[in-house]
């Protein structure tokens, strides 16, 4: 089983739609959980960080479930320039090194929204 | 200009041959990483190195070397490369939370 799993879609949506995807990982030890989005052929950039709490950034809400392991992103109000791959990534690492970090991504999913 | 810049964006080498990816940063951050990327697959860690002195392995660190001149600058060597290390290489640097990321490097095998 791979440590950090994801649909790799393709997700194809209306303009307008709401779309979720999930995340799974299987380390229960994992410290911390974030969501990257990729454009065709461009560098991954962080979208948000996932909390316990669940967090929200305008259209886009991030939760975490760690009784079940997985973390969710969901768009609501989708819009034409969403269309990117959603990487998810989990912090492995124990460390005493404030902030150091161990990333294990998923394969990613890729989003078309279309008009 | 970029805070992560990578050398070369795109290079082309045979099997056998010597090649080093080059990385540099301006954030002025301490963390510094080295991924691969192939299709369907994501990104996978091949090393990693929290200061100039720390160097760590990653998932897939066989076939590669790296070396950490300086904060800013970590280099990764593939130091005879073979035809399935063609993939897409990524640089990143980071904070408390966040992993920036390099422009990335297109490299094909032969």
């Amino acid at each position: 089983r791979k440590e950090v799993e994801q649909d790799p879609g393709p997700f194809n949506v209306p303009e307008g739609a709401t779309v979720a995807f999930n995340c799974t990982y299987s380390n229960s030890a994992s410290q911390s959980f974030f969501w990257y989005r990729q454009d065709c052929r461009k560098e991954p950039k962080l979208l948000m960080s996932v909390y316990s709490s669940g967090n929200e950034d305008g259209r886009f809400t991030a939760q975490l479930n760690r009784a079940s392991q997985y973390i969710s992103l969901l768009i609501r109000d989708s819009k034409l320039s969403d269309s990117a791959t959603y990487l998810c990534a989990v912090n492995i690492l124990r460390t005493v090194i404030q902030g150091a970090q161990k990333l294990v991504f998923g394969q990613g999913t890729r989003l078309t929204i279309n008009p | 200009d970029a805070d992560v810049t990578q050398t070369p964006r795109n290079r082309i080498t045979k099997t056998g041959k010597r090649i080093m990816l080059e990385c540099s940063q301006t954030k002025g951050h301490d963390r510094m990483y080295w991924y691969r990327q192939d299709p369907g697959l994501g990104l996978q860690l091949i090393y990693y190195s929290f200061d100039v002195k720390d160097i760590n392995k990653g998932e897939i660190s066989d076939g590669y070397s790296v070396s950490r001149q300086a904060q800013a600058k970590f280099s990764l060597s593939l130091e005879s490369a073979i035809p399935n290390q063609t993939a897409l290489y990524f640089c990143a640097t980071s904070d408390y939370e966040t992993q920036y990321f390099g422009p990335g490097t297109r490299l094909l095998v032969l």
